[in-house]
């Protein structure tokens, strides 16, 4: 089946500093989202992307869409305390529906004060 | 409520045991599907409802795990003949409908731990 491998595995910064990960996959995907998981709870949509190639901004978030459709990029500037937790990138399988996803298997973030 | 509501947040179970793990969609949702992760790994799929109706269970790992949604609301997914390898959050997610770009809204999740 579909993979989506996310690097890095893990992250240690300083407030105030701007991070960047990645996930590429094997196979294409049409559509590709970008979630946040905080401790106890279930993920969170942070940003979509449609279209190879979009570039998409929520806030200190920016994530593009890979020419290939085989990768995804997450940007987030300027860090803060609050951005602690697990990002997953996700791209649906079965066609175009956000409920059946494919999720990498996470970039873990840790802000330091 | 406003959200997904999953019942019990936390269940612990002797190997063996059958469990039921409740899902409370977004009122109005259609759409409600079931995820597991596992400690260190991203949600991993195991089935979606329209409706009442499965339309798509190729997630679940095996025959002792069933779902249902009887009324097109609440859904169960029940666990027969627990096995320690069944430990693991169960995400439910609801979604307004099955289609394209429409977003699907997670719970809290329940942590299953088998004994």
């Amino acid at each position: 089946g579909q993979q989506l491998n996310q690097s890095p595995q893990s992250m240690f910064i300083q407030e105030g500093e701007d991070v960047s990960m990645n996930c590429t996959s094997s196979s294409i995907f049409n559509t590709w989202l970008w979630y946040k998981q905080d401790p106890g709870e279930g993920p969170v949509l942070l940003i979509a992307l449609y279209k190879a190639g979009e570039l998409t901004s929520n806030g200190r978030l920016t994530a593009q869409f890979g020419i290939t459709r085989k990768d995804s990029f997450l940007n987030i500037s300027a860090s803060i305390p609050s951005d602690v937790g697990i990002y997953f990138c996700a791209g649906p399988t079965g066609g175009t529906s956000y409920g059946k996803l494919t999720f990498g298997q996470g970039t873990i973030l840790t802000v330091h004060p | 409520g406003a959200g997904v509501s999953q019942t019990p947040s936390n269940k612990v179970t002797e190997k063996g045991k059958y469990v039921e793990l409740r899902c409370d969609p977004i009122s109005g949702h259609t759409a409600l599907y079931w995820y597991r992760q596992s400690l260190g790994q991203g949600p991993e799929f195991l089935i979606y409802f329209q409706g009442t109706g499965a339309a798509d269970d190729s997630g679940l790992p095996n025959d002792r795990f069933f779902a249902v949604r009887p009324e097109g609301s609440v859904s169960t997914l029940k666990i027969q003949r627990t096995e320690r390898g069944d430990s693991a959050v169960y995400l439910c997610a609801s979604s307004l409908r099955q289609g394209a770009r429409t977003e699907a809204f997670f719970g809290q999740g329940t942590r299953l731990t088998v004994v």
